[in-house]
């Protein structure tokens, strides 16, 4: 199993739509969840911290199931501007803050 | 609002070469990292910089990989011998505490032919 693995896409809705995004990681360990955005050829920026009772930032709403061991975002209301590559990140936890990035999941807003 | 430099934005070098990436981290900031992405993979954690001394290292950083902070201001990833594998795009990175969120510069795009 990857160390986190996600649905690389690309999903491509409508604007307005809302669209969620998994991912799953393989170290029970693991103790801090993001998700970061990167768009085209650019730096990965942060999008938001996952905690364990979730967390919602305006459109935005990350969940945590450390029993399953997968981390979700959903996105409401999809503006053209969402339109990016979605990086699941965990950090290797026991000790280690080294953070293990998915392949990420595209996600296309289209008019 | 303050953020991560790095220089140059684009390099490109032939095969054996010796390359220096720079990087200028949020001045408060504590922590450094260099990753490296290589075009259409994830993220790759290189290494982590704390207090003058490496912190972590992946197998990615091998002896051919070195980092300094040689004065109180820039991060320096040096790849001594570079190979065709090592093209790809190089982030450094920041934070001010051990967790916190760190902040990425724009990354250097080291081409080696």
């Amino acid at each position: 199993r990857k160390e986190v693995e996600q649905d690389p896409g690309p999903f491509n809705v409508p604007e307005g739509a809302t669209v969620a995004f998994n991912c799953t990681y393989s170290n029970s360990a693991s103790q801090s969840f993001f998700w970061y955005r990167q768009d085209c050829r650019k730096e990965p920026k942060l999008l938001m911290s996952v905690y364990s009772s979730g967390n919602e930032d305006g459109r935005f709403t990350a969940q945590l199931n450390r029993a399953s061991q997968y981390i979700s975002l959903l996105i409401r209301d999809s503006k053209l501007s969402d339109s990016a590559t979605y990086l699941c990140v965990v950090n290797k936890g026991g000790g280690s803050y080294i953070p293990t990035f998915g392949r990420g999941t595209s996600l296309i807003v289209h008019p | 609002e303050p953020e991560v430099t790095q220089t140059p934005s684009h390099q490109v070098t032939q095969m054996g070469q010796e390359v220096i990436l720079r990087c200028v981290p949020i001045s408060n900031h504590l922590y450094f990292y260099w990753y490296r992405q290589i075009l259409g993979q994830k993220v790759e954690f290189l290494v982590s910089f704390y207090n003058n001394e490496i912190s972590e290292k992946s197998e990615i950083f091998d002896d051919q990989f070195s980092v300094e902070r040689p004065d109180g201001s820039n991060f320096t990833l040096k790849i001594r011998s570079t190979k065709l594998e090592d093209s790809a795009m190089y982030f450094c990175a920041s934070k001010r505490e051990i967790q916190e969120t760190q902040y990425f510069g724009p990354g250097t795009r080291l081409l080696v032919l």
